[in-house]
């Protein structure tokens, strides 16, 4: 089992360019969550999922929008990158709500 | 979102005890969660408490939970270079949400 990958795993932007992060897992997990860590500053939640097919705003949302078209995939799509934007990007996945919480390697995004 | 605390840093010598202290600020935490995460790699769970213990001991890895004072500590007991790493304290508040302190960046010297 790969667990959960995420790809790429760097990339760089130009403001208001767009791109899309990509998360998978084979562990069957019902939840999906994707987190931006900064320095200084705990993981923050900016999406989840709780199922295929459905997607709820974390702490903060504002910027970012996802999909969950397939139980394995989580995607988080940046429409206009904006240097506040620039962080590290982790993807999350758990079997239920209270379950542990699998992470991905991360995603580092660096927007000019 | 909940204020999750913790200090920035923490060096040790190798063999000795490190202790990781955290703050939360809601009461109704229900899990409270410690999470390594090692030199470009994700997080990874280390050790978890629930509310309702006031300890939680997994060999090297000792919990303490004061609820009152809604302060929790991750001790490591001889601690070697291999735990060098980041650690976050977590607090599960409501049903999906985790909320993450800042991390403590744990530094063991040979």
């Amino acid at each position: 089992n790969a667990g959960v990958t995420q790809t790429p795993k760097f990339r760089v932007l130009k403001t208001g360019q767009s791109m899309t992060l990509l998360c998978a897992q084979d562990m069957n997990h019902e939840y999906m969550y994707w987190y931006r860590q900064d320095p200084g500053m705990g993981l923050r939640l900016i999406h989840y999922s709780v199922g295929e097919g459905t997607t709820a705003k974390g702490e903060v949302p504002d910027g970012y929008n996802v999909s969950r078209l397939k139980k394995q995939n989580f995607l988080l799509g940046l429409e206009s990158a904006a240097p506040s934007q620039t962080s590290v990007y982790f993807c999350a996945s758990s079997w239920l709500a209270a379950s542990e919480q699998f992470f991905g390697p991360g995603t580092r995004l660096t927007v000019l | 979102g909940e204020d999750v605390e913790q200090s920035l840093f923490l060096s040790v010598r190798e063999g000795d005890s490190s202790v990781i202290n955290c703050t939360y600020t809601d009461s109704s935490s229900t899990y409270l969660y410690w999470y390594k995460q090692e030199p470009g790699a994700g997080l990874q769970l280390l050790t978890y408490i629930f509310s309702n213990m006031d300890m939680k001991q997994d060999q090297r890895l000792t919990v303490l939970l004061n609820k009152k004072d809604k302060h929790l500590s991750l001790r490591i007991a001889d601690t070697q270079t291999g735990d060098s790493a980041i650690y976050f304290c977590a607090e599960r508040a409501g049903a999906n949400n985790l909320f993450f302190g800042t991390g403590t960046r744990l530094t063991v010297i040979p």
